[in-house]
Formats: structure tokens, sequence, C-alpha cells
């Protein structure tokens, strides 16, 4: 366990369905972040959250929504997906962001999501 | 932003032999470089990482180089076993991390 948690590990949904991802983290970090991994591609920065505000989003479609109540959790909010949206998305903390990142971002183990 | 390149994009070895893998990065105030081994099923995880100020890091195995002046650093990885097989992952920093594009390593017994 990294002390980043993501729940499901795995999901399956219809088109339209609406669905939510959760990430938590218990590192005492201040930024967060979502990223989408799909086979034979690089990591994808998806939203980035700093103190719970959002200061990132990498023109990402709005049918994925972010949230971030507080700085241990961030959801990732689905609705009408799209069978190009299954891949893996991770969750990921740091220290907080406006600075050098020195210490590497720790990773949860993702949620496998896909879209039929 | 800052743009890595990770070479190469896959890597077959023989157990017992090394592997090199290489990144370069563009912004020279880059001063972070971790590297990220990720296996199957799960998240990538940090194995190692240098700083700008020391050229090399050594853990057990694993080995990272950094070149500032060229702006490219290495992981090397000596008497590699089949656990080694996995997708590894450079990056460096400007105000987040940038990811490589990964490389998976194949150990055949």
């Amino acid at each position: 366990e990294t002390g980043v948690t993501q729940t499901p590990r795995h999901l399956v949904m219809g088109m339209t369905n609406k669905k939510s991802l959760k990430c938590e983290q218990h590192l005492g970090h201040n930024a967060m972040y979502w990223y989408k991994q799909s086979a034979k591609k690089p990591l994808e920065l998806m939203f980035v959250y700093n103190f719970k505000e959002q200061t990132e989003n990498n023109s990402v479609p709005s049918r994925f929504s972010p949230e971030c109540p507080n700085s241990s959790h961030l959801f990732l909010h689905l609705h009408t997906l799209q069978p190009e949206d299954s891949a893996l998305y991770l969750c990921a903390s740091s220290q907080a962001t406006g600075q050098p990142p020195n210490y590497g971002y720790t990773f949860g183990s993702g949620t496998r999501l896909t879209v039929v | 932003g800052e743009n890595v390149e990770q070479h190469p994009s896959t890597l077959s070895v023989q157990e017992g032999d090394s592997a090199v893998i290489k990144c370069t990065y563009s912004d020279s105030a880059s001063n972070y470089f971790p590297w990220y081994k990720q296996e199957l099923g799960k998240g990538p995880q940090l194995i190692i990482d240098i700083r700008s100020n020391v050229g090399e890091k050594k853990d057990q195995r694993i080995a990272v180089t950094l070149n500032k002046t060229a702006k490219h650093f290495s992981l090397h990885i000596t008497e590699t076993q089949p656990e080694d097989s996995a997708v590894y992952f450079c990056a460096s920093n400007d105000y987040k991390l940038s990811f490589g594009a990964g490389t998976t390593v194949t150990v055949r017994a």
C-alpha cells in the first residue's frame, strides 16, 4: 500500500451511466492529480489540485468532472463516456505544486475503467 | 513546458545482464529527476531519484546518472532478475513532473 488508495479497482460502465472514482491519501500532501493511462500511450495528466483548488485542466472533455472537497480526497465523476475513455485512471499526490516537486509523486494502484 | 524523451520503448535482456534506459529533458532549470517502476496491475512506484547537485546515485542493483550539461539522465539496472520486468518511467520537474513515455523491460530467464 503506497498511502494513496483508489476505489474501485475495476469498473465497467455503459455509455449512459454515471459513476465516480475515488482517491484518498493519508500522507499529509496538499496536491492531488488525475492521470489517464491508455495502452501503449504515455501518462496523460488530466487535472491538478493544490490545496483543494483546481490549478490545471489539460483540455479534458466535460464528461469528466473532478471534485476535491479537501486535501485528502479527490473524486472523478464520469457521465456519458465513450468506449475510447476505457483506460487505467491513476491518482497521485505530492507535497504541493507551485514549487519544484523535489520529492516526487505517490501514485495509487489505479481504477481500470471499461466503457461498454 | 518541459519535454522528456525516453529510449528505448522496449528492452529485452537476459537474466543477469544489465539494462540501461536513457532520458533527455529540455528545461535547463529542472533539478529533480525521479524514476518510477510500474508492475502489472499496479500504479507507478518511485524506485530512485536524483537531484541536480549530484552526478550519480546508487541503491543496490539500480543506479541513476545525470549529465546536466547534456541534459540527459539514465537508469542502470545490474544483474537483472525476472522481478525487474516492468514498465519504467523517467520524469523531470519544472513546476510539476513531466514523464517520459515509458520503457517496457522484459527479463528473459
